[in-house]
């Protein structure tokens, strides 16, 4: 089975508002890497978290490695924010980074 | 900073035929290359890691017949995809991953079409 599980697969945001994006995962997982994927199809670096709470601009991101989960927080959306994120997951004792299913943001004017 | 070049971008192939692609890691040494497809659909399937000095790891459904890999260097890996039919359809990603950091970063992709 899957062993990230992102939600939601979907979310439509106005301009200006704010929401999270969840990641949870079956086994243990040593980092979590968060990245947007323009129209290109080209992954953009969001955070990389080992534990704890990164912040950059209006996106924050937290890993809670004993609780098994991750998420983004995305606040005062802009229409540039459109796009699919996606969170990946590394494994424990494996290099191996696991992607969630993505989330399709659209930001609304 | 910290970059990877990846190419072809996209590369339209008749079945039957190859195509082959190959990942730069720039500004960075990298210890290891996923190599990743993402589907039409948008999920990512990992087909191998490949670490320098090691053996390279294939994920089930995907073999070293079908998608050689060849990572020489901390800079450098190329894959190709060997016959190419409609189910290899996708956009290749390689996911370089930082010694020194541990962070992936990614190529541009390189986009399969197969008529």
């Amino acid at each position: 089975g899957d062993q990230v599980e992102q939600s939601p697969s979907a979310l439509s945001l106005h301009e200006g508002t704010g929401s999270a994006l969840r990641c949870n995962f079956t086994t243990t997982m040593r980092a979590v890497q968060w990245f947007q994927q323009n129209s290109r199809g080209s992954l953009i670096n969001l955070f990389y978290l080992a534990s704890g709470t990164k912040e950059n601009g209006r996106l924050k991101s937290t890993f809670n490695s004993k609780e098994s989960y991750s998420t983004l927080h995305i606040r005062d959306a802009q229409l540039e924010d459109s796009g699919t994120y996606f969170c990946a997951a590394e494994g424990a004792g494996y290099q191996n980074f696991y992607f969630g299913k993505g989330t399709s943001l659209t930001v609304i004017p | 900073g910290a970059l990877v070049y990846q190419y072809p971008r996209r590369t339209i192939c008749k079945s039957g035929t190859s195509m082959r692609m190959e990942c730069q890691a720039v500004g960075f040494q990298a210890t290891s290359v996923a190599w990743y497809r993402q589907s039409p659909q948008k999920t990512f399937e990992l087909i191998a890691l490949s670490t320098v000095n090691s053996a390279i790891k294939y994920e089930q459904n995907f073999t070293q017949e079908k998608f050689p890999i060849s990572h020489p260097n901390l800079s450098f890996s190329s894959m190709t995809v060997l016959n190419a039919y409609l189910e290899d359809r996708g956009l290749y990603l390689c996911g370089a991953r930082d010694r020194n950091t541990g962070q992936l970063y990614f190529g541009e992709g390189s986009k399969l079409t197969v008529l």
